[in-house]
């Protein structure tokens, strides 16, 4: 099975403080996704990767950024946390270039206080 | 650009009803369609796909039909179960570059009650 982790389910954070969200992935995917969730909003793209250090833009980059080092793992970055940045996020992962299905994380519910 | 529209929520059904739930869709050329499940306190599921018109994903009793003339991919259930509650996404996959992006609707929370 696959098996897509994230660091954290729940997140407690200040205003103006960085915040690190981390994924995992165990089946040798090539692409990554981050998505932030919101009632009525259904699931927005953030950030995605294709391959190790490489990434683009999804609908909603502004105030996030991303890193991957490693294959494996995909890291979401908030440099400054606001409050409008409360959610719920969500790692997904598919297998190549003309994969369509993504498998998700559980999600990790972020409040910024 | 590509959207995806999903009837509102809340859906309450008792147990062994019919269920439907619609969506339409906007898109250029011809994108793949589907359907993910979140249960409560989990991530998506994938629950059916379709990848051209007419055809038909089914998956746990669940049904969609790809209609290319309504642009239309409405999840259909026979005879649903308390266990079938959950929030049901609607989405299509576009891109033409290395990672197929998914493109979500705003999801429909479904409670059965026995």
């Amino acid at each position: 099975d696959v098996k897509v982790t994230q660091s954290s389910r729940y997140l407690v954070k200040r205003t103006g403080e960085k915040v690190f969200l981390e994924c995992v992935q165990d089946m040798d995917h090539e692409n990554m996704f981050w998505y932030r969730q919101d009632p009525g909003l259904g699931l927005r793209l953030i950030y995605f990767s294709y391959d190790v250090k490489m990434k683009e833009k999804g609908d909603i980059p502004e105030g996030y950024s991303v890193s991957r080092e490693k294959k494996e793992r995909f890291s979401l970055i908030l440099e400054s946390a606001s409050t409008n940045q409360t959610s719920m996020y969500l790692c997904a992962s598919s297998l190549g270039s003309y994969a369509y299905e993504q498998y998700f994380g559980p999600g990790t519910r972020l409040t910024v206080t | 650009g590509n959207s995806v529209t999903q009837m509102e929520g809340p859906v309450t059904l008792s147990e062994e009803a019919f269920l439907t739930i619609n969506c339409t869709y906007t898109a250029t050329g011809y994108p793949s369609l589907f359907w993910y499940v979140q249960y409560p306190g989990e991530g998506l599921q994938l629950l059916l796909k379709a990848t051209k018109a007419d055809d038909k994903g089914s998956n746990k009793g669940f049904e969609a039909t790809y209609r290319k003339e309504t642009t239309s991919f409405h999840l259909e259930k026979g005879s649903v179960q308390v266990s079938d509650s959950a929030v049901y996404f609607c989405a299509l996959a576009s891109g033409s570059g290395s990672a197929r992006q998914l493109t979500f609707g705003s999801g429909t929370q479904l409670t059965v009650l026995p």
